[in-house]
């Protein structure tokens, strides 16, 4: 089955300085990645996902994110950051032939004035 | 873009009762829903998957008895959550796929339904 690891709780950064957010994943075959955003009590948004093609995939808000097959990474990159940008973030995987996605464990991002 | 409503988005019950939440896909035809469980500050964890029409297909323990899945149509499944108990309380939040898109980033998520019991 597929799984995906955040190896952070919580990220920090100041407001315009750059920022990751860690993901590695683990799948059999190749993999579908996906990154999602939360809200306070909202629902989960989408924000960027990797099938296939180039390994580095822009997505909305300016965040884009780095496919890694020899790392199985799929970290989350934003140039500047934004106070905006705090939230909950996700990473999520799906394998090719199967229905469910399962997400990783969430990365709080905070950014600070 | 595709919208995914929730009904209701709080609920707070005693304990004992049984408490039912809708998820709508409002402007397309979802084949497969997901439910999914959110504690406080942890992931996602997926409950169940329906398709519509079909029984649901329940994750390693949960229990399919105290959580009801209804997929009657393509637009609306419910979660029954039966003789709810506080250990119920949580966060669920309802995803749907659209069966008239094939892009595969195409499972929507609902606002999320915050249940309290007391």
């Amino acid at each position: 089955a597929q799984s995906v690891a955040q190896p952070e709780d919580q990220v920090n950064v100041a407001e315009g300085n750059p920022l990751t957010v860690k993901c590695t994943y683990s799948v059999s075959g190749n993999p579908y990645l996906f990154w999602y955003v939360q809200y306070p009590n909202r629902g989960l948004q989408f924000l960027l996902k990797y099938i296939t093609g180039d390994n580095l995939v822009k997505g909305s808000y300016g965040f884009e994110a780095e496919f890694n097959k020899s790392q199985t990474s799929f970290h989350l990159k934003k140039p500047s950051a934004l106070v905006s940008d705090s939230a909950l973030y996700f990473c999520a995987v799906r394998a090719i032939n199967n229905n469910d996605m399962r997400f990783g464990a969430g990365t709080r991002l905070t950014v600070k004035p | 873009g595709a919208v995914v409503s929730q009904h209701p988005s709080w609920v707070i019950c005693k304990s004992g009762t049984s408490v039912k939440i809708e998820c709508r896909s409002l402007d397309f035809q979802a084949t497969t829903m997901f439910w999914y469980r959110q504690f406080p500050k942890q992931s996602l964890m997926l409950m169940a998957t329906s398709n519509e029409g079909s029984k649901a297909t329940y994750e390693q323990g949960v229990e399919k008895d105290k959580f009801l899945i209804n997929h009657a149509s393509l637009t609306l499944s419910t979660l029954t959550v039966t003789s709810a108990h506080p250990e119920d309380s949580s966060f669920y939040i309802c995803s749907a796929r659209d069966r008239g898109n094939r892009r595969v980033e195409t499972q929507y998520f609902g606002p999320g339904t915050r249940l309290l019991v007391l």
